[in-house]
């Protein structure tokens, strides 16, 4: 089945350590997205990529990073420069062109 | 900037409708509609790809009128099922993928 897989489900931190988000997908797709989802904020763009090697920064960039080394997987790591890093983190996936964007189960992380 | 939704919630009864607002301040090349259930993933609905374009899929339908940069969700003789947050995301013109989501409306669809 194809699909995009992020793991874990569930994660909790301590303050001050950095922490790598997994995004998979194996629907072929180019481009690849990571949001934050606050109550209430709707999605927020963290991070695009629309091509292997290369992304781009979306609305809020801050404390954050990525790397798209495959074409299957795009890593989020929330860094210790984040000030409020609790929150509902989702990504997704879609071919270039105006497609639909295809989304993972989500990671809900707390940091304490 | 982020599109503006309206209403922020509404509630209706099973077989009533709604109509859920989207308007942008920039110059959109698509509207995209995704629904989302507590707790899950958010749900592609349809996309819009040009001024006056409307389309369909059972009893939920979508219009997109580019002079006014303004999209809107029909919800017809609303299911159960139906319950839940929808967004719209706004693609600039411009090239980029990105899509700008907006702060998304609660729809409850009570018995």
């Amino acid at each position: 089945d194809g699909g995009i897989t992020q793991s874990p489900k569930y994660l909790f931190r301590k303050e001050g350590q950095n922490v790598t988000l997994s995004c998979e997908q194996n629907l072929n797709h180019d481009a690849m997205y990571w949001y934050r989802q606050d109550p209430g904020q709707g999605l927020r763009l963290i991070y695009y990529s629309q091509i292997v090697n290369d992304f781009q920064k979306g609305d809020i960039a801050e404390g954050y990073s990525v790397s798209r080394e495959k074409k299957e997987s795009f890593p989020l790591t929330v860094t210790s420069a984040q000030k409020n890093p609790t929150a509902f983190y989702l990504c997704a996936s879609s071919m270039i062109g105006s497609h639909e964007q295809y989304f993972g189960p989500g990671t809900r992380l707390t940091v304490t | 900037q982020q599109p503006v939704q309206s209403p922020q919630a509404v509630i209706l009864r099973e077989g009533e409708d709604a109509v859920i607002n989207c308007s942008s301040s920039k110059a959109l090349y698509s509207v995209h509609w995704y629904r989302q259930k507590h707790g899950e993933a958010p749900v592609f609905l349809m996309i819009l790809l040009k001024g006056g374009e409307q389309k369909g899929h059972e009893k939920i339908s979508a219009s997109f009128n580019e002079k006014k940069q303004q999209s809107s969700l029909y919800l017809t003789a609303s299911q159960l099922s139906y319950s839940g947050t929808y967004f719209c995301g706004g693609q600039a013109k411009g090239g980029s993928e990105k899509l700008v989501f907006g702060k998304g409306t609660k729809l409850t669809v009570n018995p």
